[in-house]
């Protein structure tokens, strides 16, 4: 079946350092995936999208990278920064109705 | 917050009672999701709606079920809640009308608690 995974729980970083999160997926269908980052007591928050058609994606401080031949998915934040401190969420869908399957979520910790 | 507002933002319920939760939209979209977000879990897709009174089921249905009678709002009702959906409750719009550019925006949840 559909799964979202990621390969780490927690990743902790030094504040001015790159962070990259990784994210697997299994199904060869999805088309398309966002990145999804949650504070706490807070709804997710959209941080970047990608289709399946690209394999970079770049947008303020933030890159996702997609390799369809492994099914994998990145996201890249430069210069990280106590306020990038979250869950992240990728999310992946393959059909149009916009059913998202969702990894479990890795923790990043910024410290000063 | 792409204008999703959702209430009641908090709830403590007991087991047997039935609980109804609103999600409001302000831009006219037709497709509306309500997911629910455990620990150790990402988010799940109960029930999703795409238009007036045209819903479907995601992947944990059981126990739960919508209505969407007018654009705006879309109601997740437990008919007589357990503690196993105590969760947290997240409505999310998708930004189009069916076309391939689409996204997804979430509202800011409802903690609800079943003792």
């Amino acid at each position: 079946g559909e799964s979202v995974g990621l390969h780490l729980p927690t990743l902790s970083v030094q504040e001015g350092d790159n962070s990259i999160i990784n994210c697997a997926y299994s199904n060869s269908a999805s088309d398309y995936f966002i990145w999804y980052k949650q504070e706490s007591g807070k709804g997710p928050q959209f941080i970047i999208d990608i289709r399946s058609n690209m394999d970079k994606r770049q947008g303020q401080r933030v890159t996702v990278l997609l390799n369809k031949t492994v099914k994998h998915l990145s996201l890249q934040i430069a210069a990280t920064q106590p306020g990038d401190s979250a869950v992240y969420f990728c999310a992946e869908n393959a059909s149009n109705t916009g059913k998202l399957i969702f990894g479990q979520g890795t923790t990043l910790q910024v410290k000063p | 917050d792409a204008g999703i507002t959702q209430s009641p933002r908090h709830k403590v319920t007991e087991t047997g009672t039935p609980v109804t939760l609103r999600c409001h939209q302000t831009e006219n979209h037709r497709y509306m999701y309500w997911y629910r977000q455990d620990p150790g879990h990402g988010l799940r897709l109960i029930h999703y709606s795409y238009g007036v009174k045209d819903t479907d089921k995601g992947e944990v249905s059981d126990g739960y079920s919508v209505s969407r009678s007018k654009t705006e709002d879309f109601l997740l009702t437990l008919e007589s809640a357990t503690s196993s959906q105590t969760s947290v409750y997240f409505c999310a719009i998708r930004t189009d009308s069916g076309g391939a550019q689409w996204t997804q925006y979430f509202g800011p949840g409802t903690r609800l608690l079943v003792l």
